[in-house]
């Protein structure tokens, strides 16, 4: 069974200061994907990493894949207060075609 | 396009009795996903379609849960009988691809149930 950690799953953090979640997971994969959530609305996608090394940036969000570590990483520069919410990242396994298993998410508070 | 369409987004109801969840995927989807999240256990999937036909049920609880997709563009989740721990807030979502595949998870707004 695919489990996906991540961490911290509490982070309270001040406007301006940089910080990474941390999305580890327990069988090889290819295919990983963050999503954020706002209280009491819906998952909206962020970023889709296919491949060892990929890295992708929005903004002040960057996020990266290394297959090998099996970890995710996802990059908060500057943060601002709008950029608070819950991040989730899904991992996909079975070669593409069989499952998604998300991790518990990461609640972040961004404070002025 | 206006994303993927759930109905109801609040639903309260009383033990006992039946629950319907409506979802409308994104045109030209091929793939449907009911999720239920919760505090508890986070999100979980339930059963996802491809092409209309169930193919992964395995994260339905019960059952009391049953999903079907009649068409391209409906699919129901119903929970008869409902219980109080089937509160929760259930998505839907579609996509392109298979879970894992190359294009991302499109959500719905979610349906908020309470069972009292």
């Amino acid at each position: 069974e695919l489990k996906v950690e991540q961490n911290p799953l509490f982070l309270s953090m001040q406007e301006g200061k940089n910080y990474t979640i941390y999305c580890n997971y327990s069988t090889t994969s290819d295919r990983l994907y963050w999503y954020r959530q706002d209280p009491g609305k819906s998952l909206e996608s962020l970023f889709v990493l296919l491949s060892n090394g990929a890295v992708k940036q929005e903004g002040r969000l960057m996020a990266s894949l290394d297959t090998k570590a099996r970890l995710s990483t996802l990059h908060i520069t500057a943060a601002v207060h709008d950029l608070s919410a819950t991040y989730f990242c899904a991992v996909g396994w079975g070669g593409g075609a069989d499952g998604l298993t998300f991790g518990k998410g990461t609640h972040l508070i961004i404070q002025p | 396009d206006a994303g993927v369409i759930q109905s109801p987004r609040h639903e309260v109801t009383e033990m006992g009795q039946e629950v319907t969840l409506r979802c409308k995927p994104i045109s030209g989807h091929d793939y449907l996903f009911w999720y239920r999240q919760t505090m508890m256990r986070g999100l979980e999937l339930l059963i996802y379609f491809n092409n209309n036909v169930p193919i992964d049920d395995s994260g339905m609880p019960e059952d009391r849960f049953s999903a079907k997709m009649p068409n391209a563009s409906f699919s129901t989740l119903k929970i008869q009988p409902s219980e109080p721990r089937d509160s929760a807030v259930y998505f839907c979502a579609s996509s392109l691809t298979p879970p894992g595949g190359t294009d991302t998870q499109y959500f719905g707004p979610g349906t908020r149930l309470t069972v009292l």
